[in-house]
């Protein structure tokens, strides 16, 4: 069954506003989780590292204070979109990585937001 | 972070073996093999991981030869579902992030 869940599934949002996506670590308690975009028949891009009671880090060309990332418990991150464009539409994808020898990452379901 | 090239695309049949094989010439001693696949809209899924020789599961091989410099992934007698993108990555243990490449889009056919 799944272990990460992400919420909401799918998103429409007008152009301004924002919107959060929250992934939840269903069985778990993740100390680290990442946040990915993906654009149509791209791959994955990393945004941020989003860690457990401290600061995310960002990937060069992210932007911080777009993407806010909240990491408040071992179960819970969120993804605040601030401000959403249009180019801002994409399928964002949350993941969790168990362990510091577990190469395995765990990935949510994915957000599918549109900004109008 | 070691590079990875992988083909773009493949074609299939179902109930054909496909292998993929994945370049990576510049993969550090501490670096593991591995592999995730990706459905339409959905998250990528881990397949296998290795560091060399062989590795097996219910799911797929995953061959790696001496020089690590490249690995094949091997899915036995593929079916419809088997479609999807396969993204081979290099690991460094202990890793903190995974970098994705574009990964090989595998259209399996009837």
């Amino acid at each position: 069954g799944a272990v990460v869940s992400q919420h909401p599934s799918r998103v429409i949002c007008k152009s301004g506003t924002s919107v959060k996506i929250e992934c939840r670590s269903l069985d778990f308690q993740a100390t680290t989780m990442f946040w990915y975009r993906q654009f149509p028949k791209q791959s994955l891009m990393l945004m941020a590292t989003s860690n457990e009671g401290s600061k995310a880090t960002y990937e060069q060309g992210v932007e911080k204070d777009k993407f806010l990332i909240n990491h408040a418990s071992l179960t819970l991150s969120t993804l605040t979109v601030t401000s959403a464009h249009p180019e801002d539409s994409s399928f964002y994808i949350c993941s969790e990585k168990r362990g510091a020898d577990n190469n395995e990452q765990f990935f949510g379901p994915g957000t599918r937001l549109t900004v109008l | 972070l070691a590079k990875t090239t992988q083909p773009i695309s493949m074609d299939s049949y179902e109930g054909q073996e496909v292998n993929i094989t994945c370049s990576h010439n510049n993969i550090a001693t501490n670096d593991y093999i591995t592999w995730y696949q990706q459905f339409p809209s959905q998250g990528p899924r881990f397949i296998i991981q290795g560091y060399k020789t062989k590795v097996t599961n219910e799911v797929a091989s995953l061959f790696i030869p001496a020089d690590r410099k490249s690995s094949t992934l091997s899915l036995p007698r593929v079916s419809l579902s088997d479609t999807a993108v396969y993204y081979c990555l290099v690991v460094s243990g202990g890793y903190n992030k995974l970098i994705f490449g574009a990964g090989t889009r595998l259209a399996v056919h009837p």
